[in-house]
């Protein structure tokens, strides 16, 4: 099956810094890869949609300028959490999506607790 | 837009069956169902791509009524190793690209 990998698994930073989470597509081509938060016993929120070499379509109500994401290459996006906030505290997920279209599944990663102080 | 789930939670024992339900107000490419165990990441189960389709994975199968927009997720004769968090994702084109909303999900435990 299809392996989604993030990195870190765990983080806490201190209120201001700035945060980097890893997603990678392991074993596959991903040319889309999704970015979602949970809060504990929520759904999962889709926070924006990355394509390869394209700027990502974020979500109404999540702020571009605040979670920068960045799809370098077919296994690679990034989401980086600036200026954190307590607020910002939460599980962090990424799934990868092996072409685009109707019907094709997202493998997710094990995601990222981040813990802002 | 996030597709309703029911129930919100269900407790079973061991080897009884239950149902889960998905529907969504909006048209429907396809439904893709997830269980995510607690502090683990959501684990695929299945998609259904058309109207009509059911799909199976060992106990657990599926349905999809395109024209009503409802997803049901049957498990039958459930194992302690089902228990967790189901949720439905309901798949729709959304200016132009393909985007999947999940359900706020279904708790299940199963009990000896």
């Amino acid at each position: 099956g299809a392996v989604v990998s993030q990195h870190p698994s765990r983080v806490i930073c201190k209120s201001g810094t700035s945060v980097k989470i890893e997603c990678r597509s392991l074993d596959f081509q991903a040319t889309t890869m999704f970015w979602y938060r949970q809060f504990p016993k929520k759904s999962l929120m889709l926070m924006a949609t990355s394509n390869e070499g394209s700027k990502a379509t974020y979500e109404q109500g999540v702020e571009k300028d605040k979670f920068l994401i960045n799809h370098a290459s077919l296994t690679l996006s990034t989401l980086t959490v600036t200026s954190a906030h307590p607020e910002d505290s939460s599980f962090y997920i990424c799934s990868a999506r092996a072409d685009e279209g109707k019907g094709y599944e997202q493998y997710f990663g094990p995601g990222t607790r981040l813990t802002v102080t | 837009q996030q597709p309703v789930q029911s129930p919100q939670a269900v407790i079973l024992r061991e080897g009884e069956d239950a149902v889960i339900n998905c529907s969504s107000s909006k048209a429907l490419y396809s439904v893709h169902w997830y269980r995510q165990k607690h502090g683990e990441a959501p684990v695929f189960l299945m998609i259904l791509l058309k109207g009509g389709e059911q799909k199976g994975h060992e106990k657990i199968s599926a349905s999809f009524n395109e024209k009503k927009q409802q997803s049901s997720l049957y498990l039958t004769a459930s194992q302690l190793s089902y228990s967790g968090t189901y949720f439905c994702g309901t798949e729709r084109n959304a200016g132009g690209y393909q985007k999947v909303t999940f359900g706020i999900g279904t708790k299940l435990q199963v009990i000896p």
